[in-house]
């Protein structure tokens, strides 16, 4: 087995201020991915990268930034972050190949103040 | 584009009745998706239920089954008798297989198990 590990668990920070959130898995896996989780609403990506240093846009890439420096870890950054911003940012890895599972970590919640 | 539609954002269903989530999908590519239920239980981390990735076929796990309907482009969940330990959120999802195209999520069902 493996885990995906995030940090902060809890993130809080001011109206324009550049906030990094980090991802760590155990897997091995090939492929990672950042989303971002509205109250209520589903998953929708920022970034994936199929390999290190690899990157790719996703649907809300947006005032986002995203880093693979090794093959277990992907950064997300948020560039100028909004005022009532609030999100829980999911991390994710999967094995190559489009078809395979995700396993997710816990999860950072964002407050911006 | 690829997208997931999960008509019902809460269900309440009373112990031991049966339960069905509706999960429709739409798929650009010529390539068949495959298929993912997603949960989320109380205080736990998304994890998958059960995937299909050939259309027709049904896949189960928990008690839960789904099958892969390509005429109706449909994966809808369901349970004989769920049991209050089934409360959680669901999210049905798809990928394309050989395709440089990331999963894609529905905005996930919330199933309370009345006891």
């Amino acid at each position: 087995g493996g885990i995906i590990t995030q940090t902060p668990k809890f993130l809080i920070g001011q109206e324009g201020q550049k906030l990094t959130l980090k991802c760590q898995q155990n897997f091995n896996h090939d492929t990672m991915y950042w989303y971002r989780q509205d109250s209520g609403k589903g998953l929708r990506l920022i970034y994936y990268s199929i390999t290190e240093n690899d990157l790719q846009k996703g649907d809300l890439s947006e005032g986002y930034d995203a880093s693979r420096e090794k093959k277990s870890s992907f950064s997300l950054t948020v560039t100028s972050a909004q005022k009532n911003e609030m999100a829980v940012f999911l991390c994710a890895s999967s094995p190559r190949g489009w078809g395979a599972e995700q396993y997710f970590g816990p999860g950072t919640r964002l407050t911006v103040l | 584009g690829d997208s997931v539609t999960q008509t019902e954002g809460q269900v309440t269903v009373s112990e031991s009745k049966s339960l069905i989530i509706n999960c429709t999908y739409s798929a650009t590519s010529i390539a068949y998706p495959n298929l993912f239920w997603y949960v989320r239980y109380p205080g736990e981390g998304l994890q998958l239920l059960l995937k299909v990735i050939t259309a027709g076929q049904k896949g189960s796990s928990r008690g839960f089954e789904a099958t892969y309907n390509k005429e109706t482009t449909s994966f809808h969940l369901q349970k004989a008798s769920v049991q209050e330990s089934d409360s959680a959120v669901y999210y049905c999802a798809l990928s394309l297989r050989n395709n440089n195209n990331a999963p894609r999520f529905g905005a996930g069902t919330k199933l309370t198990v009345k006891p």
